[in-house]
């Protein structure tokens, strides 16, 4: 079965601090992704990689960055967190590139920045 | 632009009831559509997706999804709901001429199943 983790299920930091979100997956997918998920929102892509130091932005990276290192690992980084980005943080990877593959998700990290 | 609309935010059904969750979605052509779950407290887990062929598709835990390409619409069925089932619900469209794999998803569903 693939598997997908994420660091954290919950998290809580201060305005202004530098966050990390950590996300693996051990199916050597290529395709990794970053989504934010808001009540009434649903999904919204904020970077998405398609292999080692590759990156693309999606929907609203404004105020966000990424980091894939190793194939297996793609970081979601914070670099001031603001009261807004008070949400939950969902990794995805997927195999190939196409779309028609499935997604497999992580468990999600909720984040609150107080 | 391209979009989905699930114009459902919640919808309550009785145990045992029938199911239809609507998606409706804009798009230049015919794209690539999935219905995802998301149990609480769970990532989201693949329910059925259509690509071609068939335009009734059977996916897990007795789901069924019919694409409607003269409504641009790709409703999710069941025809008996069992409590377990109580989650949330999105509609996904990914693009054929993609070769990142990106969906567009749309707001969710929440299900509630009385007893």
């Amino acid at each position: 079965d693939v598997k997908v983790t994420q660091s954290s299920r919950y998290l809580v930091k201060r305005t202004g601090e530098k966050v990390f979100l950590e996300c693996v997956q051990d199916m050597d997918h290529e395709n990794m992704f970053w989504y934010r998920q808001d009540p009434g929102l649903g999904l919204r892509l904020i970077y998405f990689s398609y292999d080692v130091k590759m990156k693309e932005k999606g929907d609203i990276p404004e105020g966000y960055s990424v980091s894939r290192e190793k194939k297996e690992r793609f970081s979601l980084i914070l670099e001031s967190a603001s009261t807004n980005q008070t949400s939950m943080y969902l990794c995805a990877s997927i195999t190939g590139l196409y779309s028609y593959n499935e997604q497999f998700f992580g468990p999600g990290t909720r984040l609150t920045v107080l | 632009a391209q979009s989905v609309t699930q114009p459902d935010i919640h919808i309550t059904v009785s145990e045992g009831a029938s199911l239809e969750l609507r998606c409706n979605y804009s798009y230049g052509a015919t794209p690539y559509l999935f219905w995802y779950v998301q149990s609480p407290g769970q990532g989201l887990q693949l329910l059925l997706k259509y690509f071609s062929g068939d335009t009734l598709v059977q996916g897990i835990k007795g789901f069924e999804a019919e694409f409607k390409r003269s409504q641009s619409s790709f409703n999710l069925r069941k025809p008996s709901v069992h409590w377990s089932d109580a989650a949330e619900y999105f509609c996904a469209v990914g693009a054929r001429s993609s070769n990142t794999g990106k969906l567009i998803f749309g707001q969710g569903t929440t299900l509630q199943v009385k007893p």
